[in-house]
């Protein structure tokens, strides 16, 4: 596709559960982020991959969350032992970076969890 | 470090009325300036952006202006419609890899 596909697009667990969540990025994107929205807060940063480089995870909130990207393509973020505070919308948002790039970042629609 | 201060909301203007979101910054090195948009049920996407100091990003009606020597990116429309009612977020991206995002500042406009 021609954007940044997410999903599934809602999931809703119970606490205690895993939950991973998938992203796409557009072809050709090497930068990869992961975000986190909760009801009407801003972007909370959660990590970041750049080509084959170790990913950013500085902004993951605890072990339970963890993050991969295989083949420079596809990431996977899981949610181990989900919280009810978990409960957000997990954006993801894809960049190409290199000479001349604005390293603008596209996003995708997200994804809403819900821990009950 | 690097952060965004981003006017609070919710923010109600009626239609036609004039549109300023505050939004400051402080950056290591000379980063690029962003504002992103939210519409109700949609993901964010990029609004306009400005690279350098005195660059004027516009859109859609739409105009900030990067302000060095005030570190801001306001956000700025002369008149704004109903269908501009969205959440606006202000980024940063300094020289480094991580984007920086404000708070977000919520935009009704009312007919």
């Amino acid at each position: 596709g021609a954007g940044v596909s997410q999903s599934p697009s809602n999931k809703v667990t119970e606490k205690g559960k895993d939950v991973e969540l998938r992203c796409d990025p557009i072809s050709g994107h090497t930068a990869l982020y992961w975000y986190r929205q909760s009801l009407g807060q801003g972007l909370e940063f959660l990590i970041y991959f750049q080509g084959n480089s170790a990913p950013d995870k500085s902004g993951l909130p605890s072990d339970r969350f963890s993050a991969e990207r295989t083949g420079g393509s596809v990431s996977t973020l899981t949610i181990q032992r989900t919280q009810q505070e978990d409960s957000a919308v997990y954006l993801c948002a894809s960049s190409s970076w290199g000479a001349g790039q604005s390293r603008e970042q596209f996003f995708g629609p997200g994804t809403r969890l819900t821990v009950l | 470090g690097n952060s965004v201060t981003q006017m609070e909301g919710p923010v109600t203007l009626s239609e036609e009325a004039f549109l300023t979101i505050n939004c400051t910054y402080t950056a290591t090195g000379y980063p690029s300036l962003f504002w992103y948009v939210q519409y109700p049920g949609e993901g964010l996407q990029l609004l306009l952006k400005a690279t350098k100091a005195d660059d004027k990003g516009s859109n859609k009606g739409f105009e900030a202006t990067y302000r060095k020597e005030t570190t801001s990116f306001h956000l700025e429309k002369g008149s704004v419609q109903v269908s501009d009612s969205a959440v606006y977020f202000c980024a940063l991206i300094p020289t480094g890899n991580q984007f920086y995002f404000g708070t977000g500042t919520s935009l009704t406009v009312i007919p």
